[in-house]
């Protein structure tokens, strides 16, 4: 069975510092990997890394894929209070059979910016 | 482009009673998916839905049911609701639902609370 590990669980840090966030999975035929930020509604997505597209950037936020390793980072820098949240990891197997349509979703990381 | 969007948004009923939610995709999205958070098990895939039917399906009880209808509108119905059914039901929409390119949005739940 599909399998995705967060860490930190929860994580505490103040304006201005980087933080990393770290997701590793267990997939059969893995085909892509969702990072989603949830607040108080739902998840939003962030990015999508794929054997074609290992890295991704947007703002202060990035995201990394080792597939050697079968595990991705996050990073956001410069953290704002905006940036409280959870962060989710999910990981996509390949199409077909079981796999249409689902995510697996790892426990999620509790990100606290305080000002 | 509007977003997905979930009906009603809360809901409180009663063991023993059933429960219909209903969710629409993003426009020319033809793949819902419906997933279950809760504290305890995270975001947890129901079933998911293409072109009217039910290609994937997690594990969950029969009480659990879904359907597509032909604007790829889908309803999820939940029966003989038990305490543990208290949860917020998310559902999410993407193009096909076959990975790679497509991405899943989500909408923003319905926090269902059985008493």
């Amino acid at each position: 069975e599909d399998k995705v590990v967060q860490s930190p669980l929860s994580l505490v840090v103040h304006e201005g510092d980087t933080v990393t966030l770290n997701c590793s999975y267990e997939v059969t035929n893995f085909r892509s990997l969702l990072w989603y930020k949830q607040e108080k509604k739902a998840p939003t997505f962030l990015f999508m890394l794929t054997s074609s597209g290992i890295e991704k950037k947007s703002g202060r936020l990035s995201s990394i894929l080792d597939k050697k390793e079968l595990s991705s980072i996050l990073n956001i820098t410069a953290t704002q209070t905006g940036d409280s949240a959870i962060y989710l990891c999910a990981v996509e197997p390949s199409a077909g059979g079981t796999s249409y349509g689902k995510l697996t979703f790892g426990q999620g990381t509790i990100l606290t910016v305080h000002p | 482009k509007a977003g997905v969007t979930q009906t009603p948004r809360y809901l409180i009923k009663t063991r023993g009673q059933q429960v219909t939610l209903s969710c629409s995709p993003i426009s020319g999205h033809r793949s819902v998916s419906w997933y279950q958070q809760t504290p305890g098990q995270g975001l947890q895939f129901l079933f998911e839905y293409f072109s009217e039917t039910q290609r994937n399906k997690g594990n969950f009880p029969g009480r659990f049911s879904g359907r597509q209808f032909s604007n790829s509108r889908s309803e999820m119905n939940v029966s003989t609701l038990e305490l543990g059914d208290s949860a917020l039901y998310l559902c999410a929409s993407s193009l096909t639902g076959t990975g790679g390119s497509y991405e899943q949005y989500f909408g923003p739940g319905t926090r269902l609370t059985v008493t």
